[in-house]
């Protein structure tokens, strides 16, 4: 069973341009939920989704940021115009279900703005 | 709102050592916490997950308790290698999300 698969694990845009990033959760898991790591800052928590819903935006900043989880393929997190604070690392994780249930961390986005 | 310290910020011991890494969280109300090693510009490897109903947990060298009524967290770390240089989160679960401390970087001097 693999692991959650997040491309590219690497991506540089410049300012004003648009960043996807996909996340594959593991086999099973219908859960999943995208962090944010700022440079030398701790993870904060952005989003968490189920197929074709999102359950908590809380993290979310509110313009320029969006997520989906559609019923196939990977989850999407998509930064529009961005700026050099959108720099960071940024994780999905998966789980089979909710509260108790172990999350599943990816290797993370790395997303550069020049 | 969760909010979850870590304590030191920073450690540094002599190989073999062992040592103990602080987490509190402010809600007691979680339904996991769990431990996590990240190497620089890493992903995060998790160490283990302690529910919350459970008092401790162990794999190998590493033990964590989890006090809930007092909010808190040790990981505990024995004979202390080089290789265990990264930095150490801890992370309690709530309803949506995970909160995560900021983390306690750890260096072991051969």
């Amino acid at each position: 069973n693999a692991g959650v698969m997040q491309n590219p694990r690497h991506l540089v845009r410049r300012r004003g341009q648009e960043a996807r990033l996909r996340c594959s959760p593991m086999k099973g898991h219908s859960h999943v939920y995208w962090y944010r790591q700022l440079p030398e800052e701790g993870l904060k928590f952005m989003v968490y989704l189920q197929k074709e819903n999102i359950i908590d935006e809380s993290g979310m900043p509110k313009e320029r940021f969006s997520a989906e989880f559609p019923k196939e393929g990977p989850s999407i997190l998509r930064i529009q115009q961005v700026v050099r604070g959108d720099s960071a690392a940024y994780f999905c994780a998966s789980s089979p279900g909710a509260l108790s249930y172990e999350q599943y961390f990816g290797p993370g986005t790395r997303l550069t703005v020049t | 709102k969760q909010e979850v310290t870590q304590i030191p910020a920073a450690l540094s011991v002599p190989e073999g050592e062992n040592l103990v890494l602080n987490c509190s969280f402010t809600d007691s109300a979680i339904y996991n916490l769990q431990w996590f090693r990240q190497d620089p510009g890493k992903g995060l490897t998790s160490l283990l997950l302690i529910q919350s109903s459970q008092r401790e947990q162990t794999s190998g060298r590493l033990n964590a308790s989890l006090d809930k009524s007092s909010g808190r967290s040790t990981l505990y770390i024995a004979a202390s290698q080089p290789g265990d240089s990264a930095t150490y989160l801890c992370a309690s679960r709530g309803n949506n999300d995970m909160r995560f401390g900021a983390g306690t970087r750890l260096t072991v001097k051969p």
